[in-house]
């Protein structure tokens, strides 16, 4: 069964860091491409982040980039994304989610989120 | 303001269909073939309910379908039930600087 559990949520405040953690099970992680989404309180769903299966190419939502960097350790399951910069904008529940096989471009697996508040 | 444009709401009746839009341009929607469309219940994560703009993923009901014409797909949901009472978003692969664009998400109502 494919599991995907993310941590390191919190609150923190703007200009401040976090480092978000999904520790993922049940697949072979790295022949996966992996994805943040993100989703403010109230709000739709937003792209942040996408990672290769071996971790060589990365991309970001224009919204992100230069501030956040998503990396991925295969040896231990694990996928991360480190916050920088933080702005209120950057409040929501962020979720980690799995490439399928077809494609990287959506997602079959989602983890239950965790969410990030940033706030002074 | 999304990148993919949808209705806010829509609402039917138990056993109506109903057809949500998601428009987009030719450096998305129009111009490859990877929509996908979730449902999201309120408090739980989204599930991929259509793939690749008509491929439905093992477990999904065939009451589900997707489509596409030019730059808009379509989801469409027949026989409509209770539990199908959700957000609903749809999301493509773009040519720009993002990788991949969502749109602002459809709120279904069951009356």
């Amino acid at each position: 069964e494919v599991q995907l559990l993310e941590s390191g949520g919190g609150l923190v405040q703007p200009g401040g860091s976090l480092r978000l953690s999904c520790a993922a099970s049940g697949f072979t992680f790295s022949n996966y491409a992996m994805s943040w989404v993100r989703q403010a309180p109230g709000k739709g769903l937003e792209w942040v982040a996408l990672n290769s299966g071996s971790g060589k190419s990365t991309y970001y939502a224009d919204s992100v980039k230069g501030r956040f960097s998503i990396s991925r350790d295969n040896s231990k399951n694990t996928l991360y994304l480190q916050l920088n910069s933080l702005r209120v904008e950057d409040t929501a529940l962020y979720y980690c989610a799995k490439g399928s096989e077809s494609s990287v471009y959506h997602s079959d697996y989602w983890g239950q989120g965790t969410l990030v508040t940033v706030s002074s | 303001q999304s990148a993919l444009t949808q209705p806010a709401s829509v609402s039917a009746s138990p056993g109506e269909s109903i057809t949500i839009s998601c428009t987009g341009t030719s450096s998305d929607v129009g111009g490859y073939n990877y929509v996908s469309w979730y449902q999201q219940h309120p408090g739980k994560a989204p599930k991929l309910m259509i793939s690749d703009v008509s491929n439905r993923p093992s477990g999904v009901s065939n009451r589900f379908s997707g489509s596409k014409s030019g730059n808009t797909a379509s989801l469409t949901i027949s026989g409509l039930q209770a539990e199908d009472e959700a957000d609903y978003y749809c999301s493509s692969y773009t040519r720009g600087s993002t990788l991949v664009v969502f749109g602002g998400g459809t709120k279904l109502t069951v009356l």
